[in-house]
């Protein structure tokens, strides 16, 4: 089964404050992807990364940034964290053109 | 503009009323469109990809269908276990690796 891990379920941190979530998936995947999930608002993408060291901007990369080192690994740093950006992020992959595999997610709060 | 619009937004059943939910869909081409299954503090988990009008997936009390402008993701003879938010997600051919996701439908089946 294709398991997508996130580092964390739930973060509560401080404005201002550098945030590192951190996703492995072990499925060989070309295709990793950030999104957060807001009431109302559904999944909105906020980077992704189709090989090694390449990212793409998606629909709400202000105020983060992505690093993928590594194929199986990709990391989402909030800069500094403000209230706004209080939400649920999820991490998946996928091959390129198929569906995604989702990690459980993480619930960060920004106080 | 890619969009995609489910409805209803919330759906109240008791068990073994069938029913179906529907996704519109405005997209450049469609490349690949996907069900999920999302339960309460979880990531999505993978249900069906469509392809082309015509085309039908079917597992257990699920069936998706799928027409030029929507899909349809019937639910035959529910049980509680069914209640959980089904989204609906887009991939255009000239949209790259991006996927579009619907806001879901929240399902809740009462036994």
């Amino acid at each position: 089964d294709v398991k997508v891990t996130q580092s964390s379920r739930y973060l509560v941190k401080r404005t201002g404050e550098k945030v590192f979530l951190e996703c492995v998936q072990d499925m060989d995947h070309e295709n990793m992807f950030w999104y957060r999930q807001d009431p109302g608002l559904g999944l909105r993408l906020i980077y992704f990364s189709y090989d090694v060291k390449m990212k793409e901007k998606g629909d709400i990369p202000e105020g983060y940034s992505v690093s993928r080192e590594k194929k199986e690994r990709f990391s989402l740093i909030l800069e500094s964290a403000s209230t706004n950006q209080t939400s649920m992020y999820l991490c998946a992959s996928s091959l390129p053109y198929n569906e995604q595999f989702f990690g459980p997610g993480t619930r960060l709060t920004v106080l | 503009e890619d969009q995609v619009t489910q409805s209803p937004e919330a759906l109240r059943l008791q068990e073994g009323e069938s029913s179906s939910l529907n996704c519109s869909y405005t997209v450049s081409g469609l490349r690949g469109l996907f069900w999920y299954r999302q339960d309460p503090g979880k990531g999505p988990e993978f249900l069906f990809t469509l392809y082309s009008a015509g085309e039908e997936k079917e597992k257990e009390r699920l069936k998706a269908t799928l027409t030029k402008k929507e899909s349809f993701l019937h639910i035959t003879a529910p049980k509680p276990e069914d209640s959980a938010t089904y989204l609906c997600a887009v991939q255009a051919s000239t949209g790259g690796f991006k996927t579009i996701f619907g806001a879901g439908t929240r399902l809740f089946v009462k036994a």
